[in-house]
């Protein structure tokens, strides 16, 4: 079985902070991770993917995320937050071939001029 | 190149009814997936197609069946819909096997009220 959890459902930060997006997942095999992020009334657009290779992951728009393994974590960073960020983020895992994917609830992020 | 894409945009029914959307698969996908996604909650899994048949299903029930076609699009209908019903539904495509990645990408959805 494999799960995520988003802790939080809301993040605000102010233009120009650091983001930081928290997953913590469960899986019983060594998963493949996702970020999506989905604006209003859109679907899901890929962030970026850990596929067991490198544990720091980076993707598009300036956001990274590091898989650690110890921590069973793949949060999901950006140094310096720009008002278009502003949209909901899901972490999602799968275990492989099989293209299942289980999201968490989603965080909403919100940037403050 | 054309996405997914998904139809129609939205959609209104009443408790009872029966209802069909509709996902055509990226250029050169031929794996769909379906999620439902209620309001404030993350994507579940529905099911997946792939060579016109059910490879694997979420824990949905038997009112919810997909069909896929030659070409790859596909269908999911739901009957006797209920209240709960409501939501976005979502399709993704992807390529078998593609890499370890299992990269999924997403149409638009196609927004269901049930009354």
């Amino acid at each position: 079985a494999q799960s995520v959890t988003q802790l939080g459902s809301h993040v605000s930060v102010s233009e120009g902070a650091l983001v930081l997006l928290r997953c913590n997942y469960s899986s019983s095999v060594p998963p493949y991770l996702f970020w999506y992020v989905q604006y209003p009334n859109q679907g899901l657009q890929l962030l970026l993917k850990y596929t067991s290779a490198a544990t720091l992951v980076k993707g598009i728009n300036g956001f990274e995320a590091e898989f650690k393994k110890s921590e069973t974590s793949f949060h999901l960073t950006k140094p310096s937050a720009h008002m278009s960020d502003a949209a909901e983020y899901f972490c999602a895992v799968s275990t492989g071939a099989n293209s299942k994917l289980t999201f968490g609830k989603g965080i909403t992020l919100s940037v403050r001029p | 190149d054309a996405g997914v894409t998904q139809s129609p945009t939205h959609l209104i029914k009443t408790r009872g009814q029966q209802v069909t959307l509709r996902c055509s698969p990226k250029s050169g996908h031929d794996t769909v997936s379906w999620y439902q996604q209620a309001l404030g909650q993350g994507p579940q899994f529905i099911f997946q197609y792939y060579e016109e048949e059910e490879r694997q299903r979420g824990n949905f029930p038997d009112r919810f069946s997909g069909h896929q076609f030659p070409n790859y699009s596909s269908e999911l209908n739901v009957n006797a819909l209920l209240l709960g019903d409501s939501a976005l539904y979502l399709c993704a495509s992807s390529l078998p096997g593609q890499g370890r990645s299992n990269e999924q990408f997403f149409g638009p959805g196609t927004r269901l009220t049930v009354l």
